[in-house]
């Protein structure tokens, strides 16, 4: 079966520190990955997609960039993150004979 | 461009009755996917129940149904009998064309809280 993992699940980083999250998919190949962000309260914002290694496409201009270095693993980074890059970050992949998207745990960020 | 709105910022309901989420999308392609999703506290994302835009029944699982009607462009979900476990955050999202670069984009959200 397919799993999705998502590391770590809470941060707390100072502004102008950099950042790296981890998303990992087991148990298929070549699924489509995805970066959203949620701030408190709200709706999930698309950040970035790949469809496959090297190819991102991104949603929103922002302090963010994602990479993909292997066919299951999605990275997000930030140089120098700033306040407003705090909130819920939910990792996702869809593919295979499903349609829908699939979700990690999260990881919760807040910038200090 | 794709666009989900979700009219209901919150929702109060008593346990056992029915409820009704809105949702209305716009899409200039003729074939994609409309998705319902339960956020609870955790902040986990469960899946609840897919519409495909060619699919002729409205889909059903359990408890959630979707009212799709495609002209007007909205993909209501009805949860039928609802419970205390129903409290969460309710998600519409919709992708395009099931194609190597479809993305998935989501509503606003509604807040639903069942009262006992």
């Amino acid at each position: 079966s397919q799993t999705i993992h998502q590391w770590p699940a809470t941060l707390v980083q100072p502004v102008g520190s950099p950042l790296s999250l981890e998303c990992t998919v087991e148990g298929t190949s070549n699924p489509n990955l995805y970066w959203y962000r949620q701030a408190a309260g709200r709706g999930l914002q698309l950040l970035f997609y790949s469809v496959g290694i090297g190819q991102i496409s991104s949603e929103v201009p922002q302090n963010l960039s994602a990479s993909r270095p292997q066919d299951r693993q999605f990275i997000l980074s930030s140089k120098k993150l700033l306040l407003s890059d705090s909130g819920f970050y939910l990792c996702a992949w869809s593919g295979g004979r499903r349609t829908e998207a699939f979700f990690g745990q999260g990881t919760r960020l807040t910038v200090v | 461009a794709q666009k989900i709105t979700q009219t209901q910022p919150g929702m109060f309901v008593q346990e056992k009755e029915a409820v009704t989420l809105d949702c209305t999308y716009d899409t200039s392609d003729q074939s994609y996917g409309l998705f319902w999703y339960k956020q609870p506290s955790s902040g986990e994302m469960i899946f609840l129940i897919y519409q495909g835009s060619y699919d002729e029944q409205n889909a059903t699982e359990g408890r959630y149904s979707l009212n799709f009607q495609k002209a007007r462009k909205s993909a209501n979900l009805v949860i039928s009998a609802s419970q205390l476990g129903d409290s969460a955050m309710y998600f519409c999202a919709m992708r395009g064309p099931y194609s190597s670069a479809s993305k998935i984009i989501f509503g606003s959200g509604t807040r639903l809280s069942i009262r006992p």
